[in-house]
């Protein structure tokens, strides 16, 4: 069964600090896809990236950036400049397969951007 | 406009109750599921339909049953509620069954159950 750590339970960093959420998953399968959701402290959970296995190339988004490596089985999401809007829990979720039904959450890192 | 809707937003009841918490997407997708948070922030799923078909349901106590009167609603309705069924639940779309695809979240119900 497909498995995910995020190692970090709570993170705590200033603003504009820039600041690593690790992500590291267990999967059998060849072809896969991983994902990022946000949840902030208001309680919606928001769709950050869906990546699959295919491409390794790092992805960035504004002051997001995420980093795939296929041969570790980490999936790590960076803030640049991390700002109190940043605060929120942040969910990897494992690799799903071709065929699966069914997206598993890890358990979440919660970060706080202190002013 | 909203793509993923839920409600109530907040649901408070007795013990022994029944109640039901609607979803509806105006994305066209054909898969949609429901999902449990609880205190400690572990999301887990319940149940997924495509189209009006029930493709997962997890081991969950059948006082939950979830209906689906056409692709665009997922209904769930609790019977029978207990203490333990406080929580946040998610409804959630995607286009398709598969978990490849991205899930689109509601804002999610907050369930206490007195």
């Amino acid at each position: 069964a497909q498995k995910v750590t995020q190692a970090q339970t709570e993170i705590s960093v200033v603003e504009k600090e820039d600041v690593t959420l690790d992500c590291v998953y267990e999967t059998r399968d060849t072809t896969y896809y991983l994902f990022w959701y946000k949840q902030p402290p208001s309680g919606e959970l928001v769709f950050l990236i869906r990546r699959n296995s295919f491409d390794e190339q790092n992805e960035i988004s504004g002051r997001y950036s995420w980093n795939f490596q296929k041969s570790t089985s980490s999936f790590n999401f960076t803030i640049t400049a991390s700002q109190v809007v940043d605060s929120a829990v942040y969910f990897c979720a494992p690799p799903s397969g071709a065929g699966s039904y069914q997206l598993t959450f890890g358990k979440g890192t919660k970060l706080s951007v202190i002013p | 406009d909203t793509a993923v809707s839920q409600t109530p937003k907040y649901l408070v009841t007795q013990m022994g109750n029944d109640k039901s918490i609607k979803c509806e997407q105006n994305l066209g997708h054909d898969t949609m599921y429901w999902y449990k948070q609880d205190s400690k922030k572990f999301l887990k799923i319940m149940f997924s339909y495509n189209n009006k078909e029930l493709i997962i349901n997890e081991t969950v106590p059948n006082r939950f049953s979830p209906k689906s009167p056409d692709k665009a609603h997922l209904n769930l309705h609790i019977n029978s509620l207990e203490l333990g069924d406080s929580a946040v639940y998610f409804c959630a779309s995607s286009r398709y069954s598969e978990s490849t695809d991205t899930q689109y979240f509601g804002p999610g119900t907050r369930l206490t159950v007195l």
